[in-house]
């Protein structure tokens, strides 16, 4: 089983709709998440950063952890063709902040 | 403020040869991280530097890869005899502290033909 599984998608919606992109992970001492936005070949965007279980919400964006079951979510309302990109959800257990375990990503396409 | 700056952006190399990635840090930050993103596949982490120390290399080949990050300069991932697997986009992220979120370069694409 692998530590961090993502589906890859693609996701394909309709602009403005309501996006829901998920993980589950393995390692129950992750405790910090986050998701990351990844434009064709540029580099990860840190988009939300949380701590433990609980929501977290900026602008239109809402990253949900549920611990008990090992499922992370990111939810993106009013979905714009901007938003179009690989998401990459990134835990780690607390040590250093830059030694990231990511998902595979998930490939998003909002169409106009 | 500059971001991480990575050089070059596209590389090629021929088999055997090697290849020299190098990540200017954000202004303040003195921790760096390479990360490896193959075709398909999610980042990967290598290998976590401080100015002149190696922290853990738990995510670096045994052979023919070597980091670095020396008093004055920008860091260095170097491939040795590069082979055709060594083609990926490589990432190099830096922060100002173990603490703190770590920011990401645009990367480095090598191809090895």
């Amino acid at each position: 089983q692998k530590e961090v599984e993502q589906d890859p998608g693609p996701l394909s919606v309709p602009e403005g709709a309501i996006v829901s992109l998920n993980c589950t992970y393995s390692n129950s001492a992750f405790q910090y998440f986050m998701w990351y936005r990844q434009y064709s070949r540029k580099g990860p965007e840190l988009l939300m950063y949380t701590y433990s279980s609980g929501n977290k919400e900026d602008g239109r964006f809402t990253a949900q952890v549920d611990k008990s079951s090992k499922y992370i979510s990111l939810f993106i309302r009013d979905s714009q063709p901007s938003d179009s990109a690989t998401y990459l959800c990134a835990m780690n257990d607390g040590g250093s902040q830059g030694n990231l375990i990511f998902g595979k990503g998930t490939k998003l396409s909002v169409k106009p | 403020n500059a971001g991480v700056m990575q050089n070059p952006r596209h590389l090629v190399r021929r088999r055997g040869q090697e290849a020299r990635l190098r990540c200017s840090p954000m202004k303040g930050h003195s921790h760096v991280y390479w990360y490896r993103q193959l075709p398909e596949e999610g980042l990967k982490f290598m290998v976590y530097l401080q100015k002149e120390n190696i922290i853990d290399e738990s995510g670096m080949p045994k052979e023919r890869f070597s980091a670095e990050f020396p008093k004055e300069g920008p860091s260095i991932l170097r491939i040795q005899q590069v082979v055709r697997g060594d083609s990926a986009a490589y990432f190099c992220a830096s922060s100002p502290g173990t603490e703190r979120q770590a920011f990401f370069g645009q990367g480095t694409r090598l191809t090895v033909v």
